[in-house]
């Protein structure tokens, strides 16, 4: 079965640096792209940027270009959404996604919360 | 960027009843459209994909339709199970977006 599994809840204070994760597995991980997704608290979906983990082509939305990064280690079938500098605007849930005909499956979730 | 604009924002429905959203594309996506279901707390699911493809798993009471710019979700029967939150996601061109999403409540 296709899983895509990600890392836990987060509590981070403005200035900070995060890299979250999202493992997956059930599939070949290399041959699909990964997306991550946005939702911030009682608000709707946004695209964030994927990543092709077979050779790391990264495409971003332009709301998020230079506020994110998103990598992928393929050796370990696992993707990443990183800060260098976290804002309070960024508290939200972030989703991970497999993209075959728009998106698949989803990860599970994983809630930030930046506060001082 | 592509808009989607979907509508209505909200819906109260009885058990039963027949279920429309609409989402409307800035320009056209040919087919390159899903609807996903989303319940509090929860990841969203798809439940359709190129526009009228069901997904496996999905009751057939959820249909799709459309193509170019505009694009119909209908759930012919509404069950208990189906109050949920509704998206649309255009993937034609990047970056893709998701309509604003269809809050399907029980009157």
């Amino acid at each position: 079965d296709v899983q895509l599994v990600q890392s836990g809840a987060e509590v981070k204070q403005p200035g900070e640096s995060l890299k979250i994760s999202c493992k997956g597995s059930g599939y070949t991980f290399t041959n699909y792209w990964i997306a991550w997704v946005r939702q911030m608290a009682g608000k709707g979906l946004e695209w964030m940027g994927s990543i092709y983990p077979g050779d790391s082509e990264t495409r971003y939305s332009p709301s998020f270009q230079g506020q994110v990064t998103i990598s992928a280690d393929k050796s370990i079938s696992t993707a990443y959404l990183q800060w260098s500098s976290l804002k309070a605007s960024d508290t939200a849930m972030y989703f991970c996604a497999r993209l075959v005909t728009g998106i698949d499956y989803w990860g599970q979730g994983s809630p930030v919360t930046v506060s001082s | 960027d592509i808009q989607m604009t979907q509508s209505p924002s909200s819906l109260s429905a009885s058990v039963g009843d027949r279920v429309t959203i609409t989402c409307r594309a800035s320009q056209a996506i040919r087919n390159d459209l899903g609807w996903y279901q989303q319940k509090p707390g929860k990841a969203p699911k798809r439940l359709i994909y190129a526009a009228s493809n069901l997904q496996s798993g999905v009751p057939s009471r959820f249909s799709g339709s459309g193509s170019g710019t505009e694009f119909t979700l209908t759930i012919s029967s509404l069950q208990p199970e189906d109050f949920a939150t509704y998206y649309c996601l255009q993937h034609n061109s990047y970056p893709w977006t998701f309509g604003q999403g269809t809050k399907v409540e029980i009157k």
